[in-house]
């Protein structure tokens, strides 16, 4: 089945740098990439997606790229706030938006004012 | 429109006792999915139902767990006979059909 390895597990960067998390899965047919953020003892939220037929999409000062070739998708954040302080997730699914998300096991980030 | 809603928020059962977890998905919702999240883990797919139906239960155990989500009220999700190592958040996701998933606050599950 589906296997998502997510790298870094943790990540400190300075307010102002950029972040960038990176996963890779293993399922060639896997065609729909979500992100979510989950703040501490909150709900994970959706912050961005892709499907395999685009290889890049921005929305502000988030991006994530995918390369169906490696398989492995990355999320950008760019002029990091504190606010950006939580638990980042990537994931996959071979059925689109709907059907069941394999996960990866989640990345730290700290932004330090 | 409120957001998936899922009740109760914290729930402590001793090992041996039943527990069930509600969702009642965002209106005009008819897709339910269930995730567990263990500590400092990422979540892990349980089970995809649609009115009265179950869709896809690949990812729950075999034994003492069982899903629902009936015509009417919230879609359920029961585990019998707590262990401690059924202790984990619990979080309930819907959707209207093949769109992205929206997550509720989850049900923080203890055994004692």
């Amino acid at each position: 089945g589906e296997n998502v390895e997510q790298h870094p597990s943790t990540l400190s960067v300075q307010e102002g740098d950029s972040a960038v998390i990176k996963c890779t899965y293993s399922d060639s047919a896997s065609n729909y990439f979500p992100w979510y953020k989950q703040e501490l003892g909150k709900r994970p939220q959706l912050i961005i997606d892709i499907r395999s037929n685009v290889g890049e999409k921005k929305d502000q000062r988030i991006a994530v790229t995918l390369n169906k070739t490696a398989k492995h998708f990355s999320l950008h954040i760019t002029e990091t706030q504190p606010e950006d302080s939580a638990v980042y997730f990537c994931a996959a699914s071979t059925r689109g938006s709907q059907g069941n998300l394999i996960f990866g096991k989640g990345t730290k980030l700290s932004v330090k004012p | 429109n409120a957001g998936v809603m899922q009740n109760p928020r914290h729930l402590v059962r001793r090992r041996g006792q039943e527990a069930r977890l509600r969702c009642s998905p965002m209106k005009g919702h008819s897709h339910v999915y269930w995730y567990r999240q263990l500590p400092e883990e990422g979540l892990k797919f349980m089970v995809y139902l649609q009115k009265e139906n179950i869709i896809d239960e690949s990812g729950m155990p075999k034994e003492r767990f069982s899903a629902e989500f009936p015509k009417e009220g919230p879609s359920i999700l029961r585990i019998q006979q707590v262990v401690r190592g059924d202790s984990a958040a619990y979080f309930c996701a819907s959707s209207p059909d093949a769109s992205p998933l929206h997550f509720g606050n989850g049900t923080r599950l203890t055994v004692t």
